[in-house]
């Protein structure tokens, strides 16, 4: 069972370079979405998605783009990085947006923006 | 906005019980999560509360008053494994229902 995948788990960028950040599940599940964790700082959401072509903005959205063409996937494109968006990211993913329904995270990819 | 408090850092010696306070100011409310984080992965799922009262799961309760904007987790005959940080999370409401606000989390050690 391979649940939720994010790649690559380690990343370093120079300031102003492009890259996207992968998420994959393989649960079905409509609900997905990104966190950042920096330390002191918890976890803030930066974007999500309720389904295939629908994505809305979270806490801190600046600087971050999401698509989602398809219920499997939800990546997460850095324009121009800087060295603000050096953190720990983790997609998470739910089968919907019951209140009950818990979030499955992937293992994390830690990027570090030089 | 959102606004949830936990305290950053907890001490507790094996075997002994702990008590996690969370309170939160949020702008809609449709549930309280509390998560478990080792250091260096991913946060897993402790527990769900979003009716007044204790929810119990085996050494780990969690109680919820939504009167007051507050949660406790609970964690009784500690273990070293329960070292982590525990995150008190609250599921918005309407048109934050997707969302879910995390507070800073609260780093447990257990001594021997």
């Amino acid at each position: 069972n391979a649940g939720v995948t994010q790649t690559p788990k380690f990343q370093v960028l120079k300031t102003g370079q492009s890259m996207t950040l992968q998420c994959a599940q393989d649960m079905n599940h409509e609900y997905m979405s990104w966190y950042r964790q920096d330390p002191g700082m918890g976890l803030r959401l930066i974007h999500y998605s309720v389904g295939a072509g629908i994505t809305d903005q979270g806490e801190v959205p600046n600087g971050y783009n999401v698509s989602r063409s398809t219920t499997e996937d939800f990546p997460l494109r850095l324009l121009s990085a800087a060295p603000s968006q050096t953190s720990v990211y983790f997609c998470a993913s739910s089968p919907g947006t019951a209140t009950n329904e818990k979030l499955f995270f992937g293992s994390g990819t830690q990027l570090s923006v030089l | 906005g959102q606004n949830i408090d936990q305290p950053t850092e907890m001490t507790a010696t094996e075997g002994a019980i702990v008590q996690i306070n969370c309170t939160y100011q949020t702008s809609g409310f449709n549930g309280l999560f509390w998560y478990q984080q080792h250091a260096g992965e991913a946060p897993t799922f402790l527990s769900y509360n979003v009716l007044d009262g204790l929810e119990e799961k085996g050494r780990f309760s969690s109680f919820l008053s939504r009167s007051k904007g507050y949660s406790y987790l609970l964690l009784k005959e500690l273990q070293m494994k329960d070292s982590a940080s525990y995150l008190c999370a609250v599921r918005g409401r309407g048109s934050t229902l997707g969302r879910l606000y995390f507070g800073r989390g609260t780093q447990l050690t257990v001594w021997p």
